[in-house]
């Protein structure tokens, strides 16, 4: 299983909301990430965790509230959110210090926040 | 810190024509160099890497890329481009030390006329 799977697809918010998205990988990686993508932008990195601990926080606003529970799974949770984080919100996965070491993405989510 | 561009903003090619993208990193030390592609509505996917040894690395669909370090460079090429290498394309570095943090250049959007 070489996938990195992400729910939901598609979610549209309101400012006031409390929504959470989900990522999970089942090919061993001990490292996860969350990336943030505007449209023809490149992916920017927001969170890492190695081992289930947060390793990079790239000053990501609060409102953002990532969420490791275990080695497969990694949550983001949304809270209070503004129209310009409207974007399309990419998790990745990879080895953690292998020397063929490479970030599998999933499809990621397009989230709309009204 | 890295950091990562890429000239073209877009390229526009027939079929049959050959490409090259350019890609050129900041960073004094070792690095690990990727191409991601990312067909539309797709999710990001790797084309190809360079972590050691042959400057000269061949990915999937035809396309290989050169590592000149004395440029800081790493080229993307495929001789013959089909209508189906119409994508986004971007450029990765990250630093060979064991930091997870991948940087993206700011992409190449390729569209390819039949």
């Amino acid at each position: 299983d070489t996938e990195v799977t992400q729910t939901p697809k598609h979610l549209v918010m309101g400012m006031t909301n409390k929504k959470s998205l989900k990522c999970e990988q089942h090919m061993g990686h001990r490292a996860m990430y969350w990336y943030k993508q505007k449209a023809k932008k490149p992916p920017e990195l927001m969170f890492v965790y190695s081992y289930e601990k947060l390793s990079i926080n790239e000053s990501v606003p609060s409102r953002f509230s990532p969420e490791c529970p275990n080695s497969s799974l990694l949550n983001l949770h949304l809270h209070a959110l503004q129209p310009e984080d409207s974007a399309l919100y990419l998790c990745a996965s990879s080895q953690v210090l292998a020397k063929s070491w490479e970030q599998f993405f999933g499809p990621g989510t397009r989230l709309t926040v009204l | 810190a890295q950091s990562v561009s890429q000239h073209n903003h877009h390229v526009i090619l027939s079929e049959a024509a050959s490409l090259e993208l350019g890609c050129n990193y900041s960073y004094g030390g070792t690095v690990n160099l990727f191409w991601y592609v990312q067909y539309p509505g797709q999710h990001l996917q790797l084309l190809l890497k360079y972590f050691s040894g042959d400057p000269l690395v061949k990915g999937i669909k035809g396309f290989e890329a050169e590592f000149i370090k004395s440029k800081f460079s790493f080229n993307l090429r495929k001789p013959s481009v089909q209508w189906s290498d119409t994508a986004e394309y971007f450029c990765a570095v990250n630093a060979n030390f064991g930091n997870e943090k991948l940087t993206f250049g700011t992409g190449t959007r390729l569209t390819i006329i039949p």
